[in-house]
């Protein structure tokens, strides 16, 4: 069965402050990965999505993630936080989500 | 743009009671999901369906089923309600194909509380 393991359950960061949120999926055969942003009382949305191809995504809001396949990891980064970042972020390989990370803006 | 609603974004039912989610999409997708979302846990796949009247269990499907009559309409009901199912749930639906390849697009929940 597939899982998705998030490291961190929440992750407190300054204001333009980089941030990394931690992914890491159960190795398949083929995966479908996604990072998903829920705002306070919202569904959720999509940031970004790997499918195949380059390893490095790039999505919506100046996040990033990087496939690494030897590592089993999807991590979502940003260079430079805002506090309109604050919100639960999900990561997903298709059907499975992560628990998610609580990202905290501190100004 | 793509739409998903969902009939109430508060609801407070008694145990026991029978209750009913609905949750329609306006840009004809073929599959349809719902999860429930609880701290700490993330979502969890509670059914989906991939065609009209057509449905799967997801990983969490007991004390729910579903009703899928139309393409557009995707329901979740909970046959007697338990305090155990109080949560937010989410409905999301995607296009045709594969039903792991696709980003889902999620409605924006119905917080259920059980008294």
């Amino acid at each position: 069965a597939q899982s998705v393991t998030q490291l961190d359950s929440q992750v407190p960061v300054f204001e333009e402050a980089p941030v990394e949120l931690r992914c890491n999926y159960s190795s398949s055969v083929s995966v479908y990965l996604f990072w998903y942003v829920q705002y306070p009382n919202q569904g959720l949305q999509l940031l970004l999505k790997y499918l195949s191809g380059s390893t490095l995504v790039k999505g919506i809001n100046g996040f990033e993630a990087e496939f690494n396949k030897s590592q089993t990891s999807f991590h979502l980064r940003k260079p430079s936080v805002h506090i309109s970042d604050t919100a639960e972020y999900f990561c997903a390989d298709g059907l499975t989500f992560g628990k998610g990370t609580h990202l905290i803006i501190q100004p | 743009d793509v739409k998903v609603t969902q009939s109430s974004r508060y609801l407070v039912k008694r145990t026991g009671e029978k209750v009913f989610l609905e949750c329609v999409q306006d840009m004809d997708h073929e599959n349809m999901f719902w999860y429930r979302q609880d701290p700490g846990l993330g979502l969890r796949l509670i059914y989906f369906s991939y065609d009209v009247k057509m449905k799967e269990k997801g990983d969490i499907p007991e004390g729910y089923s579903v009703s899928r009559e139309k393409k557009e309409r995707f329901s979740l009901i909970l046959e007697s309600a338990s305090t155990n199912q109080t949560s937010m749930y989410l409905c999301a639906s995607t296009p045709s194909g594969g039903l792991r390849g696709d980003e889902q697009f999620f409605g924006p929940g119905t917080r259920l509380t059980v008294l």
